[in-house]
This record gives structure tokens, C-alpha cells and sequence, in this order.
């Protein structure tokens, strides 16, 4: 199966500084990578995902990178901001529709 | 703005008790997913259909938990009996086999004592 790796679990920031969290995966056929953001009790959304023959993608504060040779993504925010703080998890697409998901970063926006 | 829906938001039961939820995926959806979330295993998948068809429940512990969908608008888990070691959020999510992106539900809340 697809194995995904995220880092950091944790990362607190300064309103209006930047968030990066980065992401591993193992296999080289998966296609597609969402990220999707959980708030305290609520469902995880999906807020940006990039497919395989794209570089990078950027929507409004939020961009992703994707580095196919290395096998690795990673999510940026720009100008963070409290609304922000939430629970990110990447997640790589294998096997024809499954997802398998990283562990998650808590971010947390510091006011 | 169609949503995937979930009954119970919270179930709360005794171990060795029978605990069913329900899934209603958007209209028109041809997959769905049973997702686990705890705090040390995060989200794990149980099982996925497509066009009704259980296509994977290499996730789910086969001797307690079943995953059916007895018509396009309704998948249901079971487990039978429950395990505190069960207590998480389940989460059901649907989508299109061409549009990638699943839709996740508000997740039922279980706690098995």
C-alpha cells in the first residue's frame, strides 16, 4: 500500500507569518495528493490538491508544491492568519481511488 | 449545497453491544468510504464501495464489522459486538470516480464502555 509521512506534527506560528508542512510518500504510481484541513469537531475539507503532472498550485493564501522525482509535497500558508489554526493532513491517491492519509499537523496561529 | 450525512453524531454503548451507522452519500455519488479516526492511528480506511460494490474492506476487522450499502442512498457499519478499543470518530465520505475529491461526513462519535 501507499505509506505518507507528514512533518511536523506540530507547528505554531506568528499571526501573518508563513506555515509550511511537508509529506513523503512511498509509491511512485500514486496521482494525486490532496490536503485537507480538520477544525476542532468538525469533518476534515478538502481545501487544495494538485495532481501528478503539475509542479505546484496556488489558491488565494494557500500553495502546494509537489516534487515527483523525490516523492515529496508540502503545503504553504502565507500571511497566516487565526483561522488558520487547524488540524492539516496530506494525503496520497493509490490502488485506483483509495486514499491513505499523513498523521496530521496541528497548526496553531499564535494572535 | 449537497452534504454527505451521518446518524448517530454520538452513540455511546456498553461493550457487547451492536452499534449500526448510517451513511447517506450525496445523491448522484458512485463511491463511498469508511474512514476510522483516533488519536494514535489517524484516519484509517475500513472499506470503499463503487456503485454499491464493496471493493476493498481490507481495513476493517473482519470478525466484528460489516459494510454494506443496501441501495445508493444508504451505507451502513456495523460492529457486533463492540470493543472499547472501537471507541473513535467514524467517518463515511462519497464522491466520483472522475472528480477525485471526497466528501467527508460530520462523522459519529462512538464510546464503547
Amino acid at each position: 500500500g501507499e505509506n505518507v509521512e507528514q512533518h511536523p506534527s506540530t507547528l505554531s506560528v506568528q499571526e501573518g507569518d508563513s506555515a509550511v508542512i511537508k509529506c513523503t510518500y512511498s509509491d511512485s504510481a500514486s496521482n494525486y495528493f490532496p490536503w485537507y484541513k480538520q477544525e476542532l469537531g468538525k469533518r476534515p475539507q478538502l481545501i487544495i490538491d494538485i495532481r501528478s503532472n503539475v509542479g505546484e498550485k496556488k489558491d488565494q493564501r494557500i500553495a502546494v508544491t509537489l516534487n515527483k522525482t523525490a516523492k515529496h509535497f508540502s503545503l504553504h500558508i502565507t500571511e497566516t492568519q487565526p483561522e488558520d489554526s487547524a488540524v492539516y493532513f496530506c494525503a496520497a491517491r493509490w490502488d485506483d481511488y483509495k486514499l491513505s492519509f499523513g498523521a496530521g499537523t496541528t497548526v496553531t496561529v499564535r494572535a | 449545497d449537497a452534504r454527505v450525512t451521518q446518524t448517530p453524531r454520538h452513540k455511546v454503548t456498553e461493550m457487547g453491544q451492536e452499534v449500526t451507522m448510517r451513511c447517506q452519500p450525496i445523491l448522484g455519488h458512485n463511491t463511498v468510504f469508511w474512514y476510522r479516526q483516533t488519536m494514535m492511528q489517524g484516519l484509517e480506511l475500513l472499506a470503499y464501495f463503487r456503485n454499491r460494490a464493496p471493493l476493498d474492506d481490507s481495513g476493517m476487522p473482519k470478525d466484528r464489522f460489516s459494510a454494506e450499502m443496501p441501495d445508493a442512498t444508504l451505507a451502513t457499519l456495523k460492529i457486533q459486538p463492540s470493543e472499547p478499543r472501537d471507541s473513535a470518530v467514524y467517518f463515511c465520505a462519497s464522491g466520483l470516480v472522475d472528480l477525485r475529491e471526497q466528501y467527508f461526513g460530520p462523522g459519529t462519535r462512538l464510546t464503547v464502555t
